[in-house]
C-alpha cells in the first residue's frame, strides 16, 4: 500500500525555522516527483513546492520562494521541507503528495497524499 | 501564474441529484487538470487526472471533461458521502495552482 507520513510540525515563533519530513512507503520513491501543499485554517489548498524524482529540479510558490527549501533523500525514501523566516501566514496543515506523470500530460498529478502535519507560527 | 476559477463557490443539492462544477483556467493548460475531494479534517483525495481520467478505485459516478481553459466535474446520483469540498488544480505550469474550492452541501 502506498503511504506518505508527514512529521515535524509544531508551534514556532515568527522568524523561526522548522523542518518537515515525509516518509514514503509502498512505491519506488526515487521514480516520482513529490510536492508539498498547505491549507491555512478555514482556507483552500495552496501548492507550496515540488521536486523532481532525482532532486535536480525544484520549484516554489512565490509566497515561499527564498524562505523554504525542498529536498529529498532517495536512499531514505524521505521528502523534506526546510522552512525559515516563518511568518504567521505560514500557519497551515502541510501535506506531502506523490506526483505521477502520465504519457498524455505535461506535468505530474498529485495522486496520493499524506495525512498532514500542522505548523503554527505564533508568539 | 495561471489562475483557476471555480464556480459555484457553494452548491446545495439533494441526495440523488446530479451536479456539475466548472473550473476555468486563465490560460490554456491542455488537459493537465485534476479534481480533488476533501472532507472536513481529512487530506484531499484525488478523483480525476488528465481532465477526464478516473483515479483507480473512484466510482464512475464522478466524471470530468474539458481541455484548454474550460473544465467540468459532474457527480451523478449524489449520496451522503459525496457532500464535501471539491477543488480543481492545474499541473501544466509551475507554480501549480488550485481553484478556490466548491462546497457541496445537502439541501
Amino acid at each position: 500500500e502506498v503511504q506518505l507520513l508527514e512529521s515535524g510540525g509544531g508551534l514556532v515563533q515568527p522568524g523561526g525555522s522548522l523542518r518537515l519530513s515525509c516518509a514514503a512507503s509502498g512505491f519506488t520513491f526515487s521514480r516520482y516527483a513529490m510536492s508539498w501543499v498547505r491549507q491555512a485554517p478555514g482556507k483552500g489548498l495552496e501548492w507550496v513546492s515540488a521536486i523532481s524524482a532525482s532532486g535536480a529540479g525544484t520549484y516554489y510558490a512565490d509566497s515561499v520562494k527564498g524562505r523554504f527549501t525542498i529536498s529529498r533523500d532517495n536512499s531514505k525514501n524521505t521528502l523534506y521541507l526546510q522552512m525559515n523566516s516563518l511568518r504567521a501566514e505560514d500557519t497551515a496543515v502541510y501535506y506531502c503528495a506523490k506526483g505521477t506523470k502520465r504519457p498524455s500530460t505535461v506535468g505530474a498529478e498529485m495522486d496520493v497524499w499524506g495525512q498532514g502535519t500542522t505548523v503554527t507560527v505564533s508568539s | 501564474d495561471i489562475q483557476m476559477t471555480q464556480s459555484p463557490s457553494s452548491l446545495s443539492a439533494s441526495v440523488g441529484d446530479r451536479v456539475t462544477i466548472t473550473c476555468r483556467a486563465s490560460q490554456g493548460i491542455s488537459n493537465d487538470l485534476a479534481w480533488f475531494q476533501q472532507k472536513p479534517g481529512k487530506a484531499p483525495k484525488s478523483l480525476i487526472y488528465a481532465a477526464s481520467s478516473l483515479q483507480s478505485g473512484v466510482p464512475s459516478k464522478f466524471s470530468g471533461s474539458g481541455s484548454g481553459t474550460d473544465f467540468t466535474l459532474t457527480i451523478s446520483s449524489l449520496q451522503p458521502e459525496d457532500f464535501a469540498t471539491y477543488y480543481c488544480q492545474q499541473y501544466n505550469t509551475y507554480p501549480y495552482t488550485f481553484g478556490q474550492g466548491t462546497k457541496l452541501e445537502i439541501k
